[in-house]
């Protein structure tokens, strides 16, 4: 079982570039989660995957969408990019919108 | 209003010796109770989660966490810390509310230990 992968593993972009970050579940996954860490912040939610629709949102702005495909893995894509978008993109799967998430190792998002 | 507080930012502890990661939260809905360790540069991995039943939870690696309803907190705790549990420490709490689950994350605990 490959886990959670997500890519690409780094990126550079540059302000008002768009960009579109990658997921894949664990295996027998059907639900995909999306997260923003900051540097020294913990992780915030961006929204939930479920059956390919958004089921829940944080409060991020309509830059960040998303997309679930039949097979259940995820992109995330964020339009307009600002310096402010410097993360680490964290996804997580989980069983039927479950409670026990499994990480991805992330994407290190960097604008300039 | 509903939050998660981790009071400690950075918790440095000799090796050998106990340590205690504090988590409380806020909240007037039911809760479901997480931590997460994260290596550097690496993703989350789940620690232990409070769901139901009985309040005290353990880990495979000797960490338990206890939920407190009335002080509202989810303490990590392990009474002898080794080298290589040197990481940051998340707590994350699923607030049950109309039907959807948000997972809020505290800000993190860096927990040194020192040989």
């Amino acid at each position: 079982d490959a886990g959670v992968t997500q890519s690409p593993t780094h990126l550079i972009k540059t302000r008002g570039q768009q960009v579109t970050l990658r997921c894949s579940p664990k295996s027998g996954h059907d639900t995909v989660s999306w997260y923003q860490q900051a540097l020294g912040q913990g992780p915030q939610f961006i929204f939930q995957y479920y059956e390919e629709e958004e089921r829940q949102r944080g409060n991020f702005p309509d830059r960040f969408s998303g997309h679930q495909f039949p097979n259940y893995s995820s992109e995330l894509n964020v339009n307009a990019l600002l310096l402010g978008d410097s993360a680490l993109y964290l996804c997580a799967s989980s069983w039927d919108r479950g409670n026990e998430q499994f990480f991805g190792p992330g994407t290190r998002l960097t604008v300039l | 209003a509903q939050s998660v507080t981790q009071l400690d930012s950075q918790v440095p502890v000799f090796e050998e010796a106990p340590v205690e990661l504090r988590c409380n939260y806020s909240s007037s809905v039911s809760v479901y109770l997480f931590w997460y360790v994260q290596y550097p540069n690496q993703g989350l991995q789940l620690l232990l989660k409070y769901l139901s039943g009985s309040t005290l939870v353990e880990s495979i690696n000797g960490f338990e966490a206890e939920f407190n309803k009335s002080q509202t907190s989810f303490h990590l705790r392990k009474p002898s810390v080794h080298i290589s549990d040197t990481a940051e420490y998340f707590c994350a709490v699923i607030f049950h509310s109309g039907g959807y689950q948000k997972v809020t994350f505290g800000i993190g605990t860096k927990l040194q230990v020192i040989p």
